[in-house]
């Protein structure tokens, strides 16, 4: 079975700095990859997603991940951060082979953005 | 305007009382999720259906039940069988084999048994 690894659990971090989400999964073969994002009592809303072609994806807000088969990770990374990113971000991934629909997520990385 | 409802948002039950938590879509997804979400854990999988009158147990079933008459209606009953039932329960949609492969989310309701 698909296992996520969020490490952090939380990262705090000034507003205007960089800041990297990182997320390790356990399969090695194909797999489709997401990041979603859930501010406090809402739903998750979908922030950027792999299936194929370049490794590297980018969100509309400045968020970009980059997909590397070597070291089986998906790690979410902003250059720099305002105080409206504070929010929980999940980290999934979906097997193809399995109809694709499936999502394992991770337990979740806490960004707080201070002032 | 096309998304997934969950009702109600908040949610308050005696312990040993069943409660059946509503989530409607008008996306037209074949799909549908239930996932259970606690601080630190992520979300589980508690059950998905593919297909009307048709649905699988995910990773935490037990004391759960769900049923799929319509493809627009997926509602979860969490049972007095349940032994921690508070939680902020969430539901989602995808496109049955679509390209895309992402699900869509409800807002939420959060349960609380006392």
């Amino acid at each position: 079975a698909q296992s996520v690894t969020q490490l952090d659990s939380q990262v705090p971090v000034f507003e205007e700095a960089p800041v990297e989400l990182r997320c390790n999964y356990s399969s090695s073969v194909s797999v489709y990859l997401f990041w979603y994002v859930q501010y406090p009592n809402q739903g998750l809303q979908l922030l950027l997603k792999y299936l194929s072609g370049s490794t590297l994806v980018e969100s509309i807000n400045g968020f970009e991940a980059e997909f590397n088969k070597s070291q089986t990770s998906f790690h979410l990374r902003k250059p720099s951060v305002h105080i409206s990113d504070t929010a929980e971000y999940f980290c999934a991934v979906s097997d193809p082979a399995g109809g694709g629909n499936k999502l394992t997520f991770g337990t979740g990385t806490q960004l707080k953005v201070e002032l | 305007d096309g998304g997934i409802t969950q009702s109600p948002k908040y949610l308050f039950r005696k312990e040993g009382q069943n409660v059946t938590l509503s989530c409607e879509q008008n996306l037209n997804h074949d799909a549908m999720y239930w996932y259970r979400q606690d601080p630190g854990q992520g979300l589980r999988l508690i059950y998905y259906s593919q297909i009307v009158n048709d649905f699988q147990k995910g990773d935490i079933a037990e004391g759960y039940s769900v049923s799929r008459e319509k493809k627009e209606s997926f509602p979860l009953t969490v049972t007095s069988a349940q032994k921690n039932p508070t939680a902020f329960y969430l539901c989602a949609s995808s496109p049955r084999g679509g390209l895309t492969y992402e699900q869509y989310f409800g807002p939420g309701t959060r349960l609380t048994v006392t």
